[in-house]
C-alpha cells in the first residue's frame, strides 16, 4: 500500500527563520514521483515541485530546498529565511505505477505559520 | 488566464437542492479530476477522467455525479447530499492521467450542505 506521512500537523516560527517540513513515504514501487503542493488560505493547490525516485539530487529554488532520501523514504521541504506569505498548508504527495491511474496519494498536510 | 478556474467559489445548499459545480481548464490538457478536502482528512480522490472518459470512479456515493463534455470542462452534479458532504471540492487537470503527469488544481468550491 501507498502511504504519506506529514508527522508535524502545525509548526509555528517567526519571520526569517529556517524551517524544514517533514515527509516520509511508503510505497513497493520501484518507480515513483513525489510532490509537494502549497494551500494558502484561498484554497488553491499550488505545485512547487515533482521528483522521480531515480533522482536523488537535492534542488533548490530560491528559499527552497528539497533533501530527497530514498534511504530513509523521506522527502523533506526546507524554507530559508521564512516570510509571512509563505503561511500556508504544505502537501507532500506520492504517484506511483502501483497506484489507481491519477491517484496521487496525499499527506495530512502541514500547516505553518509565519509570524512577523 | 488562470490556469483552472472553478465556480462557484461558495455554495450554500440545503438537503433537498440540485447544485452543479464546475471547473474549466486552459492548459490544454486531457485529464481532468474532482478532489474532496475534508477537515482533518487528506485530499480523497474523487473521480478521474481521461480524453472525456471517465477511469476513475473512487467509490464515490450516487449523490454525486461527474459529466465532462469536454477535455476542458468538468462538472459535478450535486443532488440530496448530506451535511458530512461538507467540503472544499477541488479540481484538477493534468496533461495525462499517468503517474508522471503534475496535477494543477483550481481554487475550489467551499460546499456548506445545511
Amino acid at each position: 500500500a501507498q502511504k504519506v506521512t506529514q508527522a508535524q500537523t502545525e509548526i509555528s516560527v517567526v519571520e526569517k527563520e529556517d524551517v524544514t517540513l517533514d515527509c516520509v513515504y511508503e510505497t513497493r514501487d520501484t518507480t515513483y514521483y513525489l510532490f509537494w503542493y502549497k494551500q494558502p488560505p484561498s484554497g488553491e493547490l499550488v505545485f512547487l515541485i515533482r521528483r522521480n525516485s531515480f533522482d536523488e539530487q537535492n534542488e533548490i529554488s530560491g528559499r527552497y530546498s528539497w533533501n530527497f532520501q530514498k534511504s530513509t523514504s523521506s522527502f523533506n521541504f526546507t524554507i530559508t529565511a521564512s516570510q509571512v506569505v509563505d503561511s500556508a498548508v504544505y502537501f507532500c504527495a506520492l504517484s506511483g505505477y502501483g497506484g489507481s491511474q491519477g491517484n496521487l496519494i496525499f499527506g495530512k498536510g502541514t500547516k505553518l505559520s509565519v509570524k512577523p | 488566464e488562470t490556469g483552472v478556474t472553478q465556480t462557484p467559489r461558495h455554495l450554500v445548499m440545503g438537503m433537498t437542492n440540485k447544485k452543479s459545480l464546475k471547473c474549466e481548464q486552459h492548459l490544454g490538457h486531457n485529464a481532468m479530476y474532482w478532489y474532496k478536502q475534508s477537515a482533518k482528512k487528506p485530499l480523497e480522490l474523487m473521480f478521474v477522467y481521461n480524453f472525456k472518459e471517465q477511469t476513475e470512479n473512487n467509490s464515490v456515493p450516487s449523490r454525486f455525479s461527474p459529466e465532462c463534455p469536454n477535455s476542458s470542462h468538468l462538472f459535478l452534479h450535486l443532488h440530496t447530499l448530506q451535511p458530512e458532504d461538507s467540503a472544499l471540492y477541488l479540481c484538477a487537470s493534468s496533461q495525462g492521467s499517468r503517474s508522471t503527469d503534475t496535477q494543477y488544481f483550481g481554487p475550489g468550491t467551499r460546499l456548506t450542505v445545511l
